[in-house]
């Protein structure tokens, strides 16, 4: 089945450690994105990348990084740089930027303790 | 700066009602709207993309309404179910920008 994977599903933290969100897609979409949701605030994209090897800073791309080293990977990382990183963590992909569907994946929920 | 407005926050009607979802946004050069469907705890499902130079989008029960002049777009749910019950939400991308923007969104509660 075509689709978009996450992992972890639920993650905890200590303060001061960076942490990483898998995001594994096999719709052979070339567009991936980041975005996170807080109660009330709706989704707010963090990171996308257009193509392999290339990517651009949302509106809240502080505090993380990413990479897209292959086309059906997009990892996440919080960094101890992120002040509020309690957060639902959401991946998605398009066929291209923004000119077709996107389809999400199952979220991550990162908990810092 | 385009900004999605969904009203009302909450809505919560018997089971078999119709009901429509309201969508607005304040800049009318979009490329595209979607529809989506969150429940508790996971990912959005996508319910229908309509292109800007569309009018409506049907899928089953489901129809989205696209009015670019007047900034507005509804979902009509036809003969609710309680499995209808979640979070609606809408997005927009603008022409030439590479991300989408979302409303708040609806949560739709449909009791037996």
């Amino acid at each position: 089945d075509g689709g978009i994977t996450q992992s972890p599903k639920y993650l905890f933290r200590k303060e001061g450690q960076n942490v990483t969100l898998s995001c594994e897609q096999n719709l052979n979409h070339d567009a991936m994105y980041w975005y996170r949701q807080d109660p009330g605030q709706g989704l707010r994209l963090i990171y996308y990348s257009q193509i392999v090897n290339d990517f651009q800073k949302g509106d809240i791309a502080e505090g993380y990084s990413v990479s897209r080293e292959k086309k059906e990977s997009f990892p996440l990382t919080v960094t101890s740089a992120q002040k509020n990183p309690t957060a639902f963590y959401l991946c998605a992909s398009s066929w291209m930027a923004n000119t077709g569907e996107l389809f999400f994946g199952e979220g991550s929920r990162l908990t810092v303790l | 700066k385009q900004e999605v407005t969904q009203i009302p926050a909450a809505l919560s009607v018997p089971e078999g009602e119709n009901l429509v979802l309201n969508c607005s946004f304040t800049d009318s050069a979009i490329y595209n709207l979607q529809w989506f469907r969150q429940d508790p705890g996971k990912g959005l499902t996508s319910l229908l993309l309509i292109q800007s130079s569309q009018r409506e989008q049907t899928s089953g029960r489901l129809n989205a309404s696209l009015d670019k002049s007047s900034g507005r777009s509804t979902l009509y749910i036809a003969a609710s179910q309680p499995g209808d019950s979640a979070t609606y939400l809408c997005a927009v991308t603008l022409e030439g920008a590479q991300k989408l923007v979302f409303g708040q969104g609806t949560r739709l509660t449909i009791n037996p």
